[in-house]
C-alpha cells in the first residue's frame, strides 16, 4: 500500500535557523507531490507542488522542496525561518496511476515551533 | 472570494445519533473531496464527488457513512449511528478541474465529538 512518512513529529527552532523537514513515500509509479501548511486555527493551504520537470520546486514564503526520485523523497527546506512559520506541515502524494485525482495520501504531519 | 466553507465547525453527538456535515466548495469548483483526520494521524481520503456523482469512494467505511453532492446546495457527509471511533476532524476540499494537476483547496474542517 502507498504511504507517506514524515520523519519528525515536532521540530523546535530559533528564528533565522535553517529548516529541513523530511518526507518519504512508498510508491513506484508516477506521482504528484505536495506540501501543505496549516497555521494555528486556519485551514490547510498549499505551500508548493511538484508535477514534473525541474525537481527543485519553489513555493510561497521562501519555501522550497527537492524531489529525489531515487530516494523517494520530497524534503521541504527554508534557509531562515521566522516566528510566523510556526505551523503544522503535511507532505502528500497523489499516485497518478494508482488512485483518482484528489485521492491524496498524507503524512502524519510535522509541527514546527519557531522561538522568537 | 469565499474559500471552501464547512459547517458546523464543531459538532457534538451522542452515540447512536446521526451527524451531518456540510461543505460548500469554492465558487466555480465542481469537484469535492472529503478527508478524515483521526487524533495523531494524517488526513485520510474518504470520497471524491462531482455534482450528483460519486467518482471514488474507496476510502469510505462500508457502513453508516454516505456522501452526496446534489445539483443544488452543499455536499453532505452523513454518518449514521455514530460511535466514539468516529470522533475526528473531517475536512472538505474542492478543485475546479478533474485533473491530477489541479491542487485541492481545503476548508477549516468540522470537529466531530461523539460522547
Amino acid at each position: 500500500a502507498q504511504s507517506v512518512s514524515q520523519h519528525n513529529h515536532h521540530v523546535i527552532l530559533s528564528e533565522a535557523a535553517s529548516l529541513e523537514l523530511g518526507c518519504n513515500y512508498s510508491y513506484g509509479g508516477t506521482v504528484n507531490l505536495f506540501w501543505y501548511v496549516q497555521y494555528p486555527g486556519q485551514h490547510l493551504q498549499l505551500l508548493l507542488k511538484y508535477f514534473s520537470g525541474d525537481p527543485l520546486v519553489k513555493g510561497i514564503k521562501g519555501f522550497e522542496a527537492e524531489f529525489i526520485k531515487s530516494k523517494f523523497s520530497f524534503n521541504l527546506r527554508k534557509p531562515s525561518v521566522q516566528w510566523s512559520d510556526t505551523a503544522e506541515y503535511f507532505c502528500a502524494v497523489n499516485a497518478r496511476d494508482g488512485g483518482s485525482q484528489g485521492n491524496l495520501i498524507f503524512g502524519k504531519g510535522t509541527k514546527l515551533s519557531v522561538k522568537p | 472570494n469565499a474559500g471552501v466553507m464547512q459547517n458546523p465547525r464543531h459538532l457534538v453527538r451522542r452515540r447512536g445519533q446521526e451527524a451531518r456535515l456540510r461543505c460548500s466548495p469554492m465558487k466555480g469548483h465542481s469537484h469535492v473531496y472529503w478527508y478524515r483526520q483521526l487524533p495523531e494521524e494524517g488526513l485520510k481520503f474518504m470520497v471524491y464527488l462531482q455534482k450528483e456523482n460519486i467518482i471514488d469512494e474507496s476510502g469510505m467505511p462500508k457502513e453508516r457513512f454516505s456522501a452526496e453532492f446534489p445539483k443544488e446546495g452543499p455536499s453532505i457527509l452523513r454518518i449514521q449511528q455514530v460511535v466514539r471511533g468516529d470522533s475526528a476532524a473531517y475536512f472538505c476540499a474542492s478543485s475546479p478541474f478533474s485533473s491530477y494537476n489541479s491542487p485541492l483547496h481545503f476548508g477549516n474542517g468540522t470537529r466531530l465529538t461523539v460522547t
